[in-house]
């Protein structure tokens, strides 16, 4: 069964930098590019970073993407009370044949 | 401005059908590939159905095989999922997002909630 593994939750203290790790395997990560995604509570999703570390338009420099081998991360550098949001990797899996979600990471800023 | 809006969401019986319809505006709808993705109630985002720009290539997730279809009019910039024998596990928000190549989606809906329940 094809996974992608997140820690369910990641804390940190305004201006600290933080990380979030995805982890997958061969037929996901290993083989295709990840994105990630933002939700913000009681909103639809937003894509953050797309092709392992691309920023679309409009999404802060403080957002970045990085992959190795089968797992990938998203890190937020300078946190702010406005990025408390749950976040979500995803990466098109050759298995599944479609994209896979990881299961979600819900950020708080305390 | 690039606008995904979709609609028919409500509450059906189990084994009841139901068809949402996701219209697109502010982008040429029939250059780009689409997808549902759901979210039942407290939980994670999973991907449902994928179509190409011109309905050549269709993608289901195992969950909705064989019950749910995808579809496009590219004429009338719309996107649909009909589904039939509806479970309770089909409960959740639904998105129409807007594909991209390497498969990310780029532009989201705001949803419309299905609930299966008797």
């Amino acid at each position: 069964q094809s996974v992608l593994t997140q820690p369910p939750s990641a804390s940190g203290t305004p201006g600290q930098r933080v990380t979030i790790s995805c982890s997958g395997s061969s037929s996901n990560i290993g083989s295709n590019t990840v994105n990630w995604y933002q939700q913000l509570p009681g909103t639809a999703p937003k894509l953050l970073i797309y092709s392992n570390n691309q920023r679309p338009s409009g999404v802060p420099d403080r957002f970045s993407g990085s992959k190795s081998g089968t797992s990938a991360s998203l890190a937020i550098s300078g946190l702010q009370s406005e990025d408390e949001a749950d976040y979500y990797c995803a990466a098109w899996d050759d298995s599944l044949n479609g994209p896979l979600f990881g299961g979600g990471t819900k950020l708080t800023v305390l | 401005e690039v606008q995904l809006v979709e609609s028919g969401g409500g509450l059906v019986q189990p084994g009841g059908s139901l068809r949402l319809s996701c219209a697109a505006s502010g982008f040429t709808f029939s250059s780009y590939s689409m997808n549902w993705v759901r979210q039942a109630p407290g939980k994670g985002l999973e991907w449902v159905s994928y179509i190409s720009s011109s309905s050549s290539t269709i993608y289901y997730a195992d969950s909705v095989k064989g019950r749910f279809t995808i579809s496009r009019d590219n004429a009338k910039n719309s996107l649909y999922l009909q589904m039939n024998s509806l479970r309770a596990e089909d409960t959740a928000v639904y998105y129409c997002a807007r594909g991209r190549k390497n498969y990310y989606m780029d532009v989201w809906g705001k949803g419309t909630t299905v609930t299966v329940s008797s």
